[in-house]
């Protein structure tokens, strides 16, 4: 398998609930990324990983917990959610160095989250 | 500080036709350009990228797409459209000073007729 897998593709939730996403990349890739995508607005960049260590965290709310164990796997913890958080989450990794042909992110399909 | 503009939210075209969707980005330098598509339920895929050097570049899918410095611009292009493009466009701008952020623009969502 190669890419970025993102599981579940699907998700429904309510407001008190905790669920969990996931990312894997069979990329060989250091930088890992999510985004999140709302109708009629530009991609979110939320969280960045770099060697397993946080390097942004684009002010996003204590519900959504980022985890990143290793290289290859990125997980987006969530918890007490708001209906306002319902769109699709994306994973992206890359290298983490800069220049030509380092920085290309690579995406996963998205999980499509749904807050009731 | 950095944007990325894609002026048109929706385009038509009728299939056959020639396909130009729209790029305007604001960066201090040149930056890395870059061309996503997404298909209705999947992931973004790059089309093609452009760092340096020749500034017309050849991306999948018969796409390709010219930097201009003059105008900000980076159009991507196809000279005939099949059904299976529609989708969104997304146009991105990745700083080239030592972090690897992008900027993504708004999208431009391709209706295809047939």
């Amino acid at each position: 398998e190669t890419g970025v897998t993102q599981t579940p593709r699907h998700l429904v939730m309510g407001m008190t609930n905790k669920k969990s996403l996931k990312c894997e990349q069979h990329l060989g890739h250091n930088a890992m990324y999510w985004y999140k995508q709302s109708a009629k607005k530009p991609l979110e960049l939320m969280f960045v990983y770099n060697f397993k260590e946080q390097t942004e965290n684009n002010s996003v709310p204590s519900r959504f917990s980022p985890e990143c164990p290793n290289s290859s796997h990125l997980f987006l913890h969530l918890h007490t959610l708001q209906p306002e958080d319902s769109a699709l989450y994306l994973c992206a990794s890359s290298f983490s160095l800069w220049g030509e042909g380092k920085n290309i992110q690579y995406f996963g399909a998205g999980t499509r989250l749904s807050v009731l | 500080a950095q944007s990325v503009t894609q002026p048109d939210i929706h385009i038509t075209v009728s299939e056959g036709a020639s396909l130009e969707l729209r790029c305007n980005y604001s960066y201090g330098a040149t930056p890395y350009l870059f061309w996503y598509v997404q298909s209705p339920g999947q992931g973004l895929q790059l089309l093609l990228k452009y760092f340096s050097g020749d500034t017309l570049v050849q991306g999948i899918k018969g796409f390709e797409a010219e930097f201009k410095r003059s105008q900000s611009s980076f159009n991507l292009r196809k000279p005939s459209v099949h059904w299976s493009d529609a989708a969104e466009y997304f146009c991105a701008v990745g700083s080239t000073s030592g972090t690897y952020k992008y900027i993504f623009g708004t999208g431009t969502r391709l209706k295809v007729l047939a």
